[in-house]
């Protein structure tokens, strides 16, 4: 069974900070899926990461994924608070299953 | 376009009661899943279907039932409310290609006492 696991859980950053969210997963797969949640909402996704070496970028974030590493990143510059949020990655098997990680609490204080 | 549509939004249970949560969609997309959100764990799969007719278990399927009859619809049942399904259930579809992801419905709140 395909695991993903995201780090850190739990991410409290001040304003104009940078910082990397990290997501690795178990079994070979070359598509990766971004996706936010805001208290009480349902899940926005952010972005698609289809191959090695992929980076995507919108506004203060950017995605990226490296599969030989198993490996995706989600770098946040110079935080703003609207960023405050849960982020999730999901990895899309074989069988076209998404398999999410726990996620990754961010709240950006002033 | 309104997407993916979860019925009801909360609910309440006692336990061994049984009830459906509906999902439909309507951008005649092929895969469809039912989720659960609990605190801590993430998203985890209960069922999901890759076409009309066509179902299959995910992570966490004990207790729950699914059919597809049409690709609108992909209700998902609780046979006998436990405690232990008190949680967030969203529903999702996608088109088949894997340049997409999944579009999440809004949500039901399940609470069983």
């Amino acid at each position: 069974e395909l695991k993903v696991e995201q780090n850190p859980l739990f991410l409290s950053m001040q304003e104009g900070k940078n910082y990397t969210i990290y997501c690795n997963y178990s079994t070979t797969s070359d598509r990766l899926y971004w996706y936010r949640q805001d208290p009480g909402k349902s899940l926005e996704s952010l972005f698609v990461l289809l191959s090695n070496g992929a980076v995507k970028q919108e506004g203060r974030l950017m995605a990226s994924l490296d599969t030989k590493a198993r490996l995706s990143t989600l770098h946040i510059t110079a935080a703003v608070h609207d960023l405050s949020a849960t982020y999730f990655c999901a990895v899309r098997n074989t069988g076209n299953q998404f398999y999410f990680g726990t996620g990754t609490s961010l709240t950006v204080i002033p | 376009n309104a997407g993916v549509t979860q019925t009801p939004k909360f609910q309440v249970l006692k336990t061994g009661q049984s009830m459906t949560l509906q999902c439909a969609q309507d951008m005649n997309h092929e895969y469809m899943s039912w989720y659960r959100q609990d605190p801590g764990m993430g998203l985890r799969l209960i069922h999901y279907s890759v076409g009309a007719g066509i179902t299959d278990q995910g992570e966490v399927p004990n207790g729950y039932n699914v059919s597809r009859s049409t690709t609108e619809d992909f209700p998902l049942r609780l046979l006998s409310a436990a405690p232990s399904q008190t949680s967030v259930y969203f529903c999702a579809s996608s088109p088949g290609g894997a340049g997409y992801g999944y579009t999440f419905g809004s949500g039901t709140r399940l609470t069983v006492v």
